[in-house]
């Protein structure tokens, strides 16, 4: 199976802050690396696919980067409402496994 | 809009059986493969299964692979998982994902108890 490893597993940060949140394959996935965000007691919503196509809907703040291995996600200026857990997810290979997630604080 | 709706889910005792599905609207259906991710409570995200388009492929995670099955009735715009010989570790959120090589619409989830 393809391990995500995600970094840091929780933050915390102020309101205008730039935030990145990595998420490192164990072999290559190209670039079939999406990002959700979660949060408290709600399904997960898509936010990045492809590595870094923006999902219809999500503001702009949001971009993801990388190919290959290693991945970003990053908010440019942190929102009060982008609290919650993220997490990312390989497509590359089955089991499509997500890394084991982000949890992001609002100072 | 896209809609998806889960139900099904309860209490069930440790190797019983239980059968989720997940009601879709909004969308052409049988245009799109179907997966099954959970969440068991205060744990991340854990991808169980996929089905394509006219149910011809199908896979697993190894962690449910011979106990659970997936299945879709296009005719319904239906998406089941059959959930046997349910263990503890079972207990979580269920959650159906529209699926491309992205899950773009997900439904509200629904909450399986696995406990005697």
């Amino acid at each position: 199976d393809i391990q995500m490893t995600q970094s840091p597993s929780s933050l915390s940060a102020s309101v205008g802050d730039r935030v990145t949140i990595t998420c490192r394959a164990s072999q290559s996935i190209s670039t079939y690396l999406n990002w959700f965000q979660q949060k408290p007691g709600k399904a997960p919503k898509l936010l990045m696919y492809a590595a870094s196509s923006l999902q219809s809907g999500v503001p702009s703040r949001f971009s993801g980067s990388g190919s290959g291995t290693d991945f970003t996600l990053t908010i440019s200026t942190l929102q009060p409402e982008d609290f919650g857990t993220y997490y990312c997810q390989q497509t590359y290979g089955l089991p499509r496994t997500f890394g084991r997630g982000t949890k992001v604080e609002i100072k | 809009q896209v809609q998806l709706v889960e139900s099904g889910g309860g209490l069930v005792e440790p190797g019983g059986s239980l059968r989720l599905s997940c009601a879709a609207s909004g969308f052409t259906f049988n245009d799109y493969y179907m997966s099954w991710v959970r969440q068991a409570p205060g744990k991340g995200l854990e991808w169980l299964s996929y089905i394509s388009k006219n149910s011809g492929y199908t896979t697993y995670a190894d962690s449910v692979k011979g106990r659970f099955t997936i299945s879709r009735d296009n005719a319904k715009n239906s998406l089941y998982l059959q959930m046997d010989s349910l263990r503890a570790e079972d207990t979580a959120v269920y959650y159906c994902a529209r699926d491309h090589d992205y899950a773009d619409y997900w439904g509200q989830g629904t909450l399986v108890t696995v406990s005697s």
